[in-house]
């Protein structure tokens, strides 16, 4: 069974603060993506970085950085230097690689609400 | 390109009566899930298709909710009747193929009085 905890409900920062996101999961499967969404208050869940569990190079993206350590089950998600434009939920999901009946189903955290003020 | 597309934005109806949704994917995208999201919660996936057949149904509740997509594009998910648990925001998503990130529509918030 797959599972993905995010233990965050909410974290609120201050504009030009970093804010770190922890998102940890539990698979059986040997391949597997992870991937983290956003979704603001409009509703529409925004694609972000979707990482295969054979790479574990960090990833950077403009103000967003991404951590994976398969050791330890985690793919942690930060976002440098805050802006208000990044209040959101922000949720991180599992997907398995293999071509099963499960393949492409994501599998979602619970979401953490991040909310900067000016 | 145009995105997902979903229809309405909004519904409100009351509990026994029948509701239905709709969702066109991104033009070329083979692949079209349907996600339940309950107010604090993640999506949940209800119904997963590969053109025109299901692949995954398996937490998608049959006595109540069907869903088809009849030509391999548009969607329609329906409820009837509804109950006050199925208040949440219907999510449809589309990829190229299973291999591909997914890509989501604003979605459907539907209330039960």
């Amino acid at each position: 069974a797959q599972k993905v905890t995010q233990a965050q409900t909410e974290i609120s920062v201050v504009e030009k603060e970093d804010v770190t996101l922890d998102c940890v999961y539990e698979t059986r499967d040997t391949t597997y993506y992870l991937f983290w969404y956003k979704q603001p208050p409009s509703g529409e869940l925004v694609f972000l970085i979707r990482r295969n569990s054979f790479d574990e190079q960090n990833e950077i993206s403009g103000r967003y950085s991404w951590n994976f350590q398969k050791s330890t089950s985690s793919f942690n998600f930060t976002i440098t230097a805050s802006q208000v434009v990044d209040s959101a939920v922000y949720f991180c999901a599992l997907s398995p690689k293999v071509r099963t009946d499960s393949w492409g189903k994501l599998q979602f955290g619970a979401g953490t609400q991040v909310v900067v003020t000016p | 390109e145009a995105g997902v597309a979903q229809s309405p934005r909004y519904k409100i109806i009351e509990k026994r009566q029948s509701v239905a949704f709709w969702c066109n994917p991104i033009s070329g995208h083979a692949t079209l899930y349907w996600y339940q999201q309950i107010l604090g919660q993640g999506p949940k996936l209800l119904i997963q298709f590969q053109n025109n057949g299901v692949v995954d149904d398996s937490q998608l509740p049959k006595d109540r909710f069907s869903a088809e997509r009849l030509k391999g594009v548009d969607s329609t998910l329906k409820i009837q009747p509804a109950k006050l648990v199925d208040s949440a925001v219907y999510l449809c998503a589309s990829s190229f193929d299973r291999d591909q990130p997914q890509h989501f529509g604003d979605g459907t918030r539907l209330s039960i009085l």
